[in-house]
């Protein structure tokens, strides 16, 4: 069964605008991770938030945690075509990853 | 680094088939995982493996799926014998959480057909 789950199912925007997606997710955990999916391919990490930490940023990206409502936040800032793709979040199960079900992001040019 | 290597890339079969998915994980990572990716169901954990060994098989849907680690750059995932609802794109991913990482890398997937 799926832990995290996004919210939008699906977002498009204008490229140049912000995306914004929401992970929520039900058991405690260690650390939360999101992944990008190209049409075709296999899951890319992004980022991983550790329990501890409510914020972090790596380039355009930026992910928030909020242990007390067991929820996540994906920030992508001045989005381009190339950002197009579906993007799961997945929380620690022990050594395990249990991903959502995911959000589609059309970024339109 | 290659990364993460799967073979065949696309699989199509009749139903009754036995079918074997090949994966080459990232040399010196020691967790290994398979995955399978479905529209209706997601992205589901099959199996994983940790230092050759498989430690949670909870996901295999049926015991006609099997996976073997013979070593610690080679795995199988085997479904025998095959049938149309098995039809999905299944990833072999691998980690080193040792090292305190715990981000998974993905190879590009087989995509099973099963007709």
């Amino acid at each position: 069964s799926q832990q995290g789950e996004e919210d939008p199912q699906a977002l498009s925007i204008q490229e140049g605008e912000n995306a914004t997606m929401n992970c929520s997710y039900k058991t405690s955990i260690n650390n939360l991770q999101w992944y990008r999916q190209n049409s075709g391919r296999g899951l890319v990490h992004l980022i991983l938030i550790r329990s501890n930490e409510r914020e972090k940023h790596s380039g355009r990206l930026r992910v928030t945690l909020d242990t007390s409502k067991k929820s996540s936040s994906l920030l992508i800032t001045a989005s381009r075509a190339a950002d197009t793709a579906s993007y799961f979040c997945a929380t620690d199960d022990g050594n395990k990853l249990v991903f959502g079900a995911g959000t589609i992001l059309r970024v339109k040019s | 680094d290659a990364g993460v290597i799967q073979s065949p890339r696309h699989e199509v079969t009749e139903m009754g088939q036995e079918v074997t998915l090949r994966c080459k994980p990232i040399s010196g990572h020691n967790s290994l995982f398979w995955y399978r990716q479905t529209m209706m169901r997601g992205l589901e954990l099959l199996i994983y493996f940790n230092n050759n060994v498989p430690i949670d098989d909870s996901g295999m849907p049926e015991d006609r799926f099997s996976a073997k680690m013979p070593n610690a750059s080679f795995s199988t995932l085997k479904i025998q014998p095959s049938e149309p609802r098995d039809s999905a794109v299944y990833f072999c991913a691998s980690s080193l959480p040792e090292a305190g990482s715990y981000e998974q890398y993905f190879g590009p997937g087989t995509r099973l057909t099963v007709t």
